[in-house]
């Protein structure tokens, strides 16, 4: 059973344009969901998090948003830029769990 | 401030074999986690442990174990290798292990077991 999916393996934006990627979970016990990018040969980066009693949170470029109801949660780039060209992971976590369950990624490549 | 640092970067094994790998956390993080990461898979979470106790295991046969030493530095050992473990192996560690402040993940350790 796998509770955290990102169901496009790819996506291609041109430089400038809106990057969205996608997340959905069924485990309504999470109360933290995180993304992270990774790029070849180095562990996954923390980018940004939002609390399940939140539907936004922004950090400069990178918008999430969280629709509880939809249990669905997506993260903006704005605008997308070519060092953006990466893995993006999904992942959840239940406070004090210990643990995060992790998306099997999105491969994000922004064209100049 | 150091990161996550994993060693070794890269290991070769043959089946059969046991092998151990070793992450040391960043200075005051009291949770490690460990995850494998195979081709086109997601991370899979292995163990967390905390303050030297086990505190969450994944969905991994009994032959992945790991623990955690006084100082957080941690290791993992697999034993009895299998193709199938041929992966990269993340260690991640954080302030508590749990919330919404993320992981800090190291480079990793990829296993090739032929």
């Amino acid at each position: 059973d796998q509770q955290v999916k990102q169901n496009s393996p790819s996506l291609s934006v041109q430089e400038g344009r809106i990057s969205i990627l996608n997340c959905d979970y069924t485990n309504s016990m999470f109360d933290y969901f995180l993304w992270y990018k990774k790029y070849p040969a180095e562990g996954p980066t923390f980018l940004i998090s939002i609390s399940s009693i939140k539907d936004k949170n922004e950090d400069g470029r990178f918008t999430v948003f969280l629709n509880k109801s939809a249990k669905h949660l997506s993260l903006h780039i704005v605008p997308s830029q070519p060092g953006d060209s990466a893995v993006y992971f999904c992942a959840a976590s239940i406070a004090n769990a210990g643990k995060s369950t992790f998306g099997d990624g999105t491969t994000l490549t922004v064209k100049p | 401030k150091a990161g996550v640092t994993q060693t070794p970067r890269y290991l070769i094994k043959t089946r059969g074999q046991q092998v151990t790998l070793s992450c040391s956390p960043i200075s005051g993080h009291r949770s490690v986690s460990w995850y494998q990461q195979t081709p086109g898979q997601g991370l899979q979470f292995l163990f967390e442990y905390f303050s030297e106790t086990q505190r969450n295991k994944g969905n991994f046969p009994g032959r992945f174990s790991g623990r955690q030493f006084s100082n957080s530095r941690s290791e993992m050992n697999v034993s009895t290798l299998e193709l199938g473990d041929s992966a990269l192996y993340l260690c991640a560690s954080s302030l508590i292990g749990t919330g919404g402040y993320g992981y800090t993940f190291g480079s990793g350790t990829r296993l090739t077991v032929v």
